[in-house]
């Protein structure tokens, strides 16, 4: 069975961009949850989507906004970037509580 | 609101010596708790788990204990190897939607 991949892996963005990343979960795994992990502030949840709808949100800014597909796959967008939301951005996928991370995308904003 | 603390590190130690990694939480309910392990350059991996009172979670060598009258479930392992350097994360999850709270990490360095 496939892991979650997550894509793109690495990326570099500007201040003021706009950035998608995109979380393919297991087959079979309806939730999708996103964490920011940066060296100061460790794993901070971002959202959770449950078959296309979001159930649970973290305290971040409006700028970070996500969206789960049909066939369950999920898109997180930040838009106006700052210079502090460098960070590895982890998608998580889940069919019974159990968490299944992918790799990571790795932001960063010069 | 529900929080993890756990050892701050990095924690460094020689092949073979005893492991423990402190973790204590603040929770209104009864969450269930996780170790996750995060090897270089990898997502996380759950490492074990208990979700009630008294449990102990185990894998790989590694056990923890749900101590809910000390709020605590600290990680050990009686032999650490080198292939254990990670980044060990404690977490909690108080109900099922799969909203999880992590603590900051610890980093472990194990020395040939």
């Amino acid at each position: 069975k496939a892991g979650v991949t997550q894509t793109p892996r690495y990326l570099i963005k500007t201040r003021g961009q706009q950035v998608t990343l995109s979380c393919s979960p297991i087959s079979g795994h309806r939730s999708v949850s996103w964490y920011q992990q940066t060296p100061g502030q460790g794993l901070q949840f971002l959202f959770e989507y449950f078959s296309e709808t979001q159930r649970n949100k973290g305290n971040f800014p409006g700028r970070f906004s996500g969206r789960q597909f049909s066939n369950s796959r999920s898109e997180m967008n930040v838009s106006t970037l700052e210079l502090g939301d460098s960070a590895l951005y982890l998608c998580a996928s889940s069919d019974t509580g159990e968490l299944f991370f992918g790799e990571g995308s790795r932001l960063t904003v010069l | 609101g529900d929080s993890v603390t756990q050892m701050e590190g990095p924690v460094t130690l020689s092949e073979e010596a005893f492991l423990t990694i402190n973790c204590t939480y603040t929770a209104t309910g009864y969450p269930s708790l996780f170790w996750y392990v995060q090897y270089p350059g990898e997502g996380l991996q759950l490492l074990l788990k208990a979700t009630k009172a008294d449990d102990k979670g185990s894998n790989k060598g590694f056990e923890a204990t749900y101590r809910k009258e000390t709020t605590s479930f600290h990680l050990e392992k009686g032999s650490v190897q080198v292939s254990d350097s990670a980044v060990y994360f404690c977490a909690l999850s108080e109900d099922r939607d799969d909203k999880i709270i992590f603590g900051k990490g610890t980093r472990l360095h194990i020395l040939p």
